[in-house]
This record gives structure tokens, C-alpha cells and sequence, in this order.
């Protein structure tokens, strides 16, 4: 297996312009989670999908960041207007849940708002 | 709300010396907890792990402990060598739920 695959890997964008990362969730796991790692507020949960189905979004900074899961085997996270505050690096990370389970991430999207 | 406390943030060893951290946490429905080892760079990756229904886990040079009543749980590397310095990730599971609360990380250095 290949793992949690990210796309793209390094993101450059200006303020204002929409971004969209992309995962694909390891196969038979059928749980999702979006995260957001900074210096300044480490590892941070922003939502999480249990069986395509959004569980808790109470993470999502704001109304700018949205996130589906139209399949098993894709997801998306969207900014749309990103702001220079968004810089981060973004992990997906996907599990098999039959209880809480070792949590198996991506290798992450750089993302630069200028 | 919920939260994890995980101490130290940076902690400096000599090669072969032992190295502790801990992490406290406060919701008392927590059923699991992870560990996780992140290199500059790369991501978080599973070192190891401990249920509720356990009190010690170990595995080679790795142990963690869990004191439930407490509600604190301590990661133990022993021996510890130059590729171990990287940031370590205590994490609780948050009652009910599959979702993880992480602590702050702590960054390891050990020095040759």
C-alpha cells in the first residue's frame, strides 16, 4: 500500500486565490482527518470523516475553509479566500475505525500564502 | 474543554542517557493513547501506543506508562541514540469519539 497520498506537495498562492488540498485515505480505512500544524498552535484537528460522513467540524477556523469527502477514497479541504495566516502545513491522516485507532498521516502540504 | 498538557518542550540528553516525557490529560472517558515520533520535515509517525485497560507498554528501547487515576501517561526511551531527536507527540483519544487531542509536542535533542 501506498500510504496516505497528498496533493499537491508545496503550494504557493497569493491572498485572495482559492486552494484546494487533496487526499487519498489509505484503502479499507474509513476514517479521515484534516490537520493543521504551526509553530504557534502545533497539531490542530480542523475535521474529521467517519465513513464518508463529516463528524466534527468544530475545528474549521472559519467560513473559508470547507471540506468534503464525496467518496471513500477522496477528499478535499478548500480555502477560498486564503489569507497569509493560513500558511501552514496541512496533514491528512486516515484510520480504520473500530474504536479509536492508530492514526496513519500523509506526508503533508506545505501551503505559502503571500 | 478538552485538553492534553504535555511537559517538557524541549529536553536536551547525552547519547545512552534516558529520556522522559509526560502528558497529562483531562478527559476521563480517554480510552487510548498515542505517541507520536515527527522528524524535521516529515511527518508524524506511531512509535507507540497504550489502551486504558493497560498499565505498561514496552517495545525494544521504548516504554510508555499510564496511570489512569492520575490521568497522566509518560513516554521512557532508554539508550538513547542521535536518530532519536526529533519532536514527540503525546496524543489521548476524546471520549467517544475516533478524534485525537495532541499535546504541544516536546523537542528531544540527544547529543553525541
Amino acid at each position: 500500500d501506498a500510504g496516505v497520498i497528498q496533493s499537491p506537495r508545496h503550494e504557493v498562492t497569493e491572498m485572495g486565490q482559492e486552494v484546494t488540498l487533496r487526499c487519498k485515505p489509505i484503502s479499507g480505512h474509513n476514517s479521515l482527518f484534516w490537520y493543521r500544524q504551526t509553530m504557534m498552535r502545533g497539531l490542530e484537528l480542523l475535521i474529521y470523516f467517519n465513513n464518508n460522513v463529516p463528524i466534527d467540524d468544530s475545528g474549521m477556523p472559519e467560513d473559508r475553509f470547507s471540506a468534503k469527502m464525496p467518496n471513500a477514497s477522496f477528499s478535499t479541504l478548500k480555502i477560498q479566500p486564503s489569507e497569509p495566516r493560513d500558511s501552514a502545513v496541512y496533514f491528512c491522516a486516515s484510520s480504520f475505525a473500530g474504536g479509536p485507532n492508530e492514526q496513519f498521516f500523509g506526508p503533508g502540504t506545505r501551503l505559502t500564502v503571500l | 474543554g478538552e485538553n492534553v498538557e504535555q511537559h517538557p518542550s524541549t529536553l536536551s540528553v547525552q547519547e545512552g542517557d534516558s529520556a522522559v516525557i509526560k502528558c497529562t490529560y483531562s478527559d476521563s472517558a480517554s480510552n487510548y493513547f498515542p505517541w507520536y515520533k515527527q522528524e524535521l520535515g516529515k511527518r508524524p509517525q506511531l512509535i507507540i501506543d497504550i489502551r486504558s485497560n493497560v498499565g505498561e507498554k514496552k517495545d525494544q528501547r521504548i516504554a510508555v506508562t499510564l496511570n489512569k487515576t492520575a490521568k497522566h501517561f509518560s513516554l521512557h526511551i532508554t539508550e538513547t541514540q542521535p536518530e532519536d531527536s526529533a519532536v514527540y507527540f503525546c496524543a489521548a483519544s476524546y471520549s467517544g469519539t475516533y478524534k485525537y487531542i495532541f499535546g504541544t509536542g516536546t523537542r528531544l535533542k540527544v547529543l553525541a
